[in-house]
């Protein structure tokens, strides 16, 4: 399967302050999607990145919090605006052929 | 009610037992469903799709049933290397092809020696 690069790998943020996470596949995806995995829990989708328009956001997030690039078919990001602790996770991309693939995961940390 | 829901263990078996992972979906238009497993702070990689007529790739073996909505994962001669988290996926079809992925809470296995 394709291969996705995502960074930064961790970050430890201030509160009130914005963090972009890159994702970069080596080839086009259709799909492409941002999740979140708090510590010891399964992975929450956020939204469906959808190529030249607006994310497809899922109940409980919003585009002014979690504002979703997504200019062509192999780059996506996610920023996450105005950062509290309660923002502290896991977030990952994942591209999908069949089946879906991941990056590495970004570790963040809200002080 | 989740939507993809496991009983998240923790399994705790020897190396050589054989374990079984059950997992139950609520979404009938639940079109295509997947095994992931994740290690501990690494994302998760597919470890099988499953296929209604059930499907094995060496000592894992993945039963569908569309009728009880329910999908299992059968792990044969357990190995150490097996230890990990074990995601149950189902996905509906969406507007397009490839729709988005549900995932179960995930089931933990410690295979001991």
């Amino acid at each position: 399967s394709a291969v996705i690069s995502q960074k930064p790998s961790r970050d430890i943020c201030q509160r009130g302050t914005s963090l972009t996470i890159q994702c970069q596949v080596d080839s086009q995806v259709t799909m492409m999607f941002w999740y979140r995995q708090q510590p010891g829990q399964s992975l929450t989708l956020i939204a469906t990145a959808n190529q030249g328009s607006e994310a497809t956001y899922e109940s409980g997030f919003v585009i002014d919090k979690f504002p979703i690039s997504r200019p062509n078919l192999t780059f996506s990001t996610l920023t996450v605006s105005n950062m509290s602790p309660e923002d502290s996770s896991i977030y990952l991309c994942s591209g999908r052929t069949v089946e879906a693939f991941f990056g590495q995961g970004t570790r963040l940390t809200v002080v | 009610r989740k939507e993809v829901e496991q009983d998240p263990g923790p399994f705790n078996v020897p190396e050589g037992a054989t374990v079984a992972f059950n997992c139950t979906y609520s979404n009938s238009a639940s079109q295509s469903f997947f095994w992931y497993r994740q290690d501990c702070r690494k994302e998760p990689k597919l470890l099988m799709s499953v296929y209604s007529s059930g499907n094995e790739d060496g000592r894992f073996t993945a039963q569908l049933n569309r009728a009880s909505q329910y999908i299992s994962l059968l792990i044969r001669d357990s190995k150490l290397s097996d230890s990990a988290t074990y995601l149950c996926v189902a996905s509906d079809a969406g507007g397009t092809s490839y729709g988005k992925l549900t995932f179960g809470q995930g089931t933990i296995l410690t295979v001991h020696p």
